[in-house]
């Protein structure tokens, strides 16, 4: 099983309508979860970040974790064909000294349809 | 802002050529990682470090090393750089247990 697992899609949504990303993840001890929108041949960058069970908004976007079922999502409301791109979830353990690394999942291509 | 600058966009090594990538971050970040990103398996981790002088392998540590002699410097080395080492290669920096930061990447081509 792969520590960190999102279904790569590609995801087609109508402009102005919900686009909901997931993510599951393996290690019970994460702590910190994130979002990354990566656009074709740029780098990552980060969206949003959660660490506490339910929900986080910021503006057009909603991540929900809930670790119990292993599970994180992204919800973008009123699409915009701007948002097309990869959409990368990525873990991290925190904690202890050392043992902190971030592992990304393969990602999901998301693609606005105006 | 966060800036993490990565020393070249594009290389282009020989097979078996020794091939560093440098990676300088201008925000005290404790944590400075290097990943390898190829179309249909993401990012996978190299190595990371948490601490000047401090490395751990990731997930694909084999024909790779790292030094971080100084804070904010990080760098891979390839000892005998191969053709299927082809591939974006991404340094990112982070404070402890906190989202982390980009560069702009390097796509490294060996022929």
């Amino acid at each position: 099983q792969k520590e960190v697992e999102q279904n790569s899609g590609p995801l087609s949504v109508p402009e102005g309508a919900i686009a909901s990303l997931n993510c599951t993840y393996s290690d019970r001890g994460s702590q910190s979860f994130f979002w990354y929108r990566q656009y074709s041949g740029k780098s990552p960058e980060l969206i949003m970040f959660i660490y506490s069970n339910g929900d986080k908004e910021d503006g057009r976007f909603t991540a929900q974790l809930n670790k119990a079922s292993q599970y994180v999502s992204l919800l973008i409301r009123d699409s915009q064909p701007s948002d097309s791109a990869t959409y990368l979830c990525a873990v991290n353990r925190g904690g202890n000294f050392g043992n902190e690394k971030l592992t990304f999942g393969t990602g999901t291509r998301l693609t606005i349809i105006p | 802002d966060v800036k993490v600058t990565q020393s070249s966009r594009y290389l282009v090594k020989r097979t078996g050529e020794k091939v560093f990538l440098e990676c300088v971050q201008d925000m005290d970040h404790e944590n400075m990682f290097w990943y390898r990103q190829d179309p249909g398996l993401g990012l996978r981790l190299i190595y990371f470090s948490y601490d000047v002088k401090m490395k751990e392998k990731g997930d694909i540590p084999e024909g790779y090393s790292v030094s971080r002699e100084k804070k904010e410097r990080f760098s891979l080395i390839l000892e005998s750089a191969s053709t299927n080492q082809t591939s974006m290669y991404l340094c990112a920096s982070s404070p402890r247990d906190r989202s982390a930061f980009f560069g702009q990447g390097t796509r490294l081509t060996v022929v």
